[in-house]
């Protein structure tokens, strides 16, 4: 069974800049696993960011990138901003037909 | 552009059975792959089947394989999601996503809510 993995929580101060990452627990993610990236606020359903790895949907401002770093995919939100707030999980597909999401990161902008 | 909207969520008992209904309006329906993705209340996303854009190949997370079953009306550009031997872990808010044909959901529905409780 694939485990992906990301950080509980995390915080930054505004205009911050914050990486996220998105693991896995046997292997290592890359560009392969098409990592994509999505936001929710509570109540709202979730919006796409980053598909792909790296390429920001319709919409996203270009604060919001996507990299492989060492062995995770990693979302990175440069002058981050009060509304940036949300939850933030990784989807990745990884093979038969099967996409996983990690977890989900709760960032808390103060 | 692009819409969808689900709809057929409601409170079922355990061992119940439920159909939810994705409709999508926007884009070419059978040019799509659509996902169906859900969230237990104070959970994170649970990525649950989808539906190729042949509508012949359908993948399933093994949490639900063999108790749920996707399938679609073209003339009423709706998918379904079967939901068959329901038990308290399936409750949860089930949203259905347009795949971006890149590997990744695009646009979401406002999602409905499923409640299995005796």
């Amino acid at each position: 069974q694939t485990v992906v993995t990301q950080e509980p929580s995390f915080s930054v101060s505004p205009g911050g800049t914050v990486t996220f990452t998105c693991g896995l627990t046997s292997g290592s993610v890359s560009t392969t696993y098409y990592p994509s990236w999505h936001q929710q606020t509570p109540g709202q359903p979730p919006r796409t960011l980053i598909y792909s790895t790296n390429i920001r949907s319709s919409g996203v401002p270009d604060r919001f990138s996507g990299s492989i770093l060492g062995n995770k995919a990693a979302l990175t939100i440069t002058g981050a901003q009060a509304d940036d707030e949300s939850d933030y999980y990784c989807l990745l597909s990884v093979g038969s037909g099967i996409w996983v999401f990690g977890g989900g990161t709760k960032l808390t902008v103060l | 552009q692009v819409q969808l909207v689900e709809s057929g969520g409601g409170v079922v008992q355990p061992g119940g059975s439920l159909r939810l209904s994705c409709v999508a309006s926007g884009f070419t329906f059978t040019s799509y792959a659509i996902h169906w993705v859900r969230q237990a209340p104070g959970k994170g996303l649970e990525w649950v089947a989808l539906l190729q854009s042949d509508g012949i190949d359908k993948c399933y997370a093994d949490s639900v394989k063999g108790r749920f079953t996707l399938s679609r009306d073209i003339s009423k550009n709706t998918l379904y999601l079967q939901m068959d031997s329901l038990r308290t872990e399936d409750t949860a808010v089930y949203y259905c996503a347009k795949d971006n044909r890149n590997y990744s959901p695009d646009y979401w529905g406002q999602g409905t809510l499923v409640t299995v409780s005796s």
